[in-house]
């Protein structure tokens, strides 16, 4: 595997479901992120975690709960989701030591929210 | 704070036509300026990048350069396909530590035979 991955790509889940959404980097980065892209809205920015500690939770509900193991992998563990929340969510990396801030980002989960 | 104010879509264009899709910004200091593009159903690619004044940026035949004195990162081709069909999102980041980088809103870009 190259770059960066993401599983599922599609996921549909009722409201009363849990579920986690997985991502793994294959770049040696050290900062990861989650975003959420909506129709029609600017790309959110969810989570941020450098060298594995969050830095940036950008107001976001309790029911995403991001995780980072180690510094290839972020996971979103979602729970008693609304169908606001059907959105494309992607997961990008970073070397965060780098004074250029290009992030790489992966294919994305596209989620559905019954 | 940060801000990127991209040209509202779509663009239409007729393939081998001029692509210009305009891009603003504000920021402090000297952020890095980015375009990404995003195919339908994938995540956002980096395109090309630009990290300081006066800086072009390149590929697949695409330019922007980076002007600071008009706060502008605007992207060019000289001759487009139906498969450079995208949305496109101009980008910055500021400098150091773990970046937090701003985009527009996207520009849909449509080529037709």
């Amino acid at each position: 595997e190259t770059g960066v991955t993401q599983t599922p790509r599609h996921l549909v889940m009722g409201m009363t479901n849990k579920k986690s959404l997985k991502c793994e980097q294959h770049l040696g980065h050290n900062a990861m992120y989650w975003y959420k892209q909506s129709a029609k809205k600017p790309l959110e920015l969810m989570f941020v975690y450098s060298l594995e500690e969050r830095v940036e939770n950008n107001s976001v509900p309790s029911r995403f709960s991001p995780e980072c193991p180690n510094s290839s992998h972020l996971f979103l563990h979602l729970h008693t989701l609304q169908p606001e929340d059907s959105a494309l969510y992607l997961c990008a990396s970073s070397q965060a030591s780098s004074s250029y801030g290009e992030q790489y980002f992966g294919p994305g989960t596209r989620l559905t929210v019954t | 704070g940060d801000s990127v104010t991209q040209m509202e879509g779509p663009v239409t264009l007729s393939e081998e036509a001029f692509l210009t899709i305009n891009c603003t910004y504000t920021a402090t200091g000297y952020p890095s300026l980015f375009w990404y593009v995003q195919y339908p159903g994938e995540g956002l690619q980096l395109l090309l990048k630009a990290t300081k004044a006066d800086d072009k940026g390149s590929n697949k035949g695409f330019e922007a350069t980076y002007r600071k004195e008009t706060t502008s990162f605007h992207l060019e081709k000289g001759s487009v396909q139906v498969s450079d069909s995208a949305v496109y999102f101009c980008a910055l980041s500021p400098s150091g530590g773990y970046q937090k980088v701003t985009f527009g809103t996207g520009t849909k870009l449509q080529v037709i035979p």
